[in-house]
């Protein structure tokens, strides 16, 4: 099946700095990427859809001055979460859709913020 | 807005029970209905999925039913092994072409040899 891959799995970072978390699509080519935050014992929540070479769509409530989304190439999707506070701890999950017609979404192995 | 309610857990099985994940949706038209599972440290995986009204998803020993009249797509296994311990997810994607996948809280399943 396909794979998606997610770097880091996780980091700890302090108060006001900026972090970047990629998603790959390893072994196809995704126009389509979603960006996903889970809280502890709660479910996904979708932040962004992304797409190749255009800008993301953000869900309500998501501040897209902070979790800046980039959608470069087929196979890469970038979320940087930038000021990075404690509240922004988090899981944070990529998934890309397979294009041609299917509606299956390949999850990444998500990676865990922790900010001090 | 859609939503999708799955049964609280975590749940505890011994090896060989019957096993099942209730889950209830909210949702205008008809829906696509999902079951994802997440093994310790992996991505989700989709499990299983129904695209329309009495149709039966099945995969791995694992069956749903798309129940429109109960809006229900609980997850059935007759007998659980130790290697299905893992986190289950339902989800549904809302139709005319909407690719956002809705998900439950999640219900962790442990099984005990």
């Amino acid at each position: 099946g396909a794979v998606v891959s997610q770097h880091p799995s996780r980091v700890i970072c302090k108060s006001g700095t900026s972090v970047k978390i990629e998603c790959r699509s390893l072994d196809f080519q995704a126009t389509t990427m979603f960006w996903y935050r889970q809280f502890p014992k709660q479910s996904l929540m979708l932040m962004a859809t992304s797409n190749e070479g255009s800008k993301a769509t953000y869900e309500q409530g998501v501040e897209k001055d902070k979790f800046l989304i980039n959608h470069a190439s087929l196979t890469l999707s970038t979320l940087t979460v930038t000021s990075a506070h404690p509240e922004d701890s988090s899981f944070y999950i990529c998934s890309a859709r397979v294009p041609a017609g299917t509606d299956t979404q390949y999850f990444g192995p998500g990676t865990r913020l922790t900010v001090l | 807005g859609d939503s999708v309610t799955q049964m609280e857990g975590p749940v505890t099985l011994s090896e060989e029970a019957f096993l099942t994940i209730n889950c209830t949706y909210t949702a205008t038209g008809y829906p696509s209905l999902f079951w994802y599972v997440q093994y310790p440290g992996e991505g989700l995986q989709l499990l299983l999925k129904a695209t329309k009204a009495d149709d039966k998803g099945s995969n791995k020993g694992f069956e749903a039913t798309y129940r429109k009249e109960t809006t229900s797509f609980h997850l059935e296994k007759g007998s659980v092994q130790v290697s299905d311990s893992a986190v289950y997810f339902c989800a549904l994607r809302g139709n005319f072409g909407n690719e956002k996948l809705t998900f439950g809280t999640g219900t962790r399943l442990t099984i005990i040899p």
